[in-house]
């Protein structure tokens, strides 16, 4: 079963603005984390975020995570055209898997 | 460093048929994992092996789908027989089996079942 949800599904801004996207989760996490995939390629890795902390900074990559919501947001800041892609939250549970969600699709305008 | 390597890139079958897929993980990862993603969702778990040893095939379609890890290293899986609903992309990949389970992907091989 899918664990992570992510939150819109897709998202269009313009080159320069921020990012924002939420993602929440139902069970217990060792830690989040965030993966990035360009149009037919596969899942890039960017930021990890353990239960214990609440932020966590990555160039223009801002995670939280909030454990009593289940739920964590990452924001990118000022967009560019190659910060289009589909992300993907994927909480690391217990049982050691990562259960990725449908992602958001973001379209960076020109 | 070489990062996860998948072949083929794309296969294009006839359903019923039976078609193979192969990974090598990145030198020194332990752990290897095969998923599928379905077109718009993320992809799920099929399969995670720590060494040559399957740990998690609970997902793993066992009446058509296997794989095998000899050696602890590559690895292949196999759909037989295809059937329509399996077409997808598989991805491969690979993890150094810590606590933090930070996963490299390869670029995965887009299967269609005609």
């Amino acid at each position: 079963s899918q664990q992570g949800e992510e939150d819109p599904q897709a998202l269009s801004i313009q080159e320069g603005e921020n990012a924002t996207m939420n993602c929440s989760y139902k069970t217990s996490i060792n830690n989040l984390q965030w993966y990035r995939q360009n149009s037919g390629r596969g899942l890039v890795h960017l930021i990890l975020i353990r239960s214990n902390e609440r932020e966590k900074h990555s160039g223009r990559l801002r995670v939280t995570l909030d454990t009593s919501k289940k739920s964590s947001s990452l924001l990118i800041t000022a967009s560019r055209a190659a910060d289009t892609a589909s992300y993907f939250c994927a909480p690391w549970t217990n049982d050691y898997k990562l259960s990725f969600g449908a992602g958001t699709t973001v379209t960076v305008r020109a | 460093e070489a990062g996860v390597v998948q072949s083929p890139r794309y296969k294009i079958i006839e359903k019923k048929q039976p078609v193979a897929f192969w990974c090598n993980p990145i030198s020194g990862h332990n752990t290897l994992y095969w998923y599928r993603q379905n077109l718009g969702q993320g992809p799920e778990l099929l399969i995670r092996y720590e060494n040559e040893e399957a740990v998690d095939d609970s997902q793993l379609p066992k009446d058509r789908f296997s794989a095998e890890r000899l050696k602890g290293v590559d690895s292949t899986l196999k759909i037989q027989p295809a059937e329509l609903g399996d077409s997808a992309v598989y991805l491969c990949a690979s993890s150094l089996g810590d606590s933090h389970g930070t996963q490299y992907f390869g670029p995965g091989t887009r299967l269609t079942v005609l």
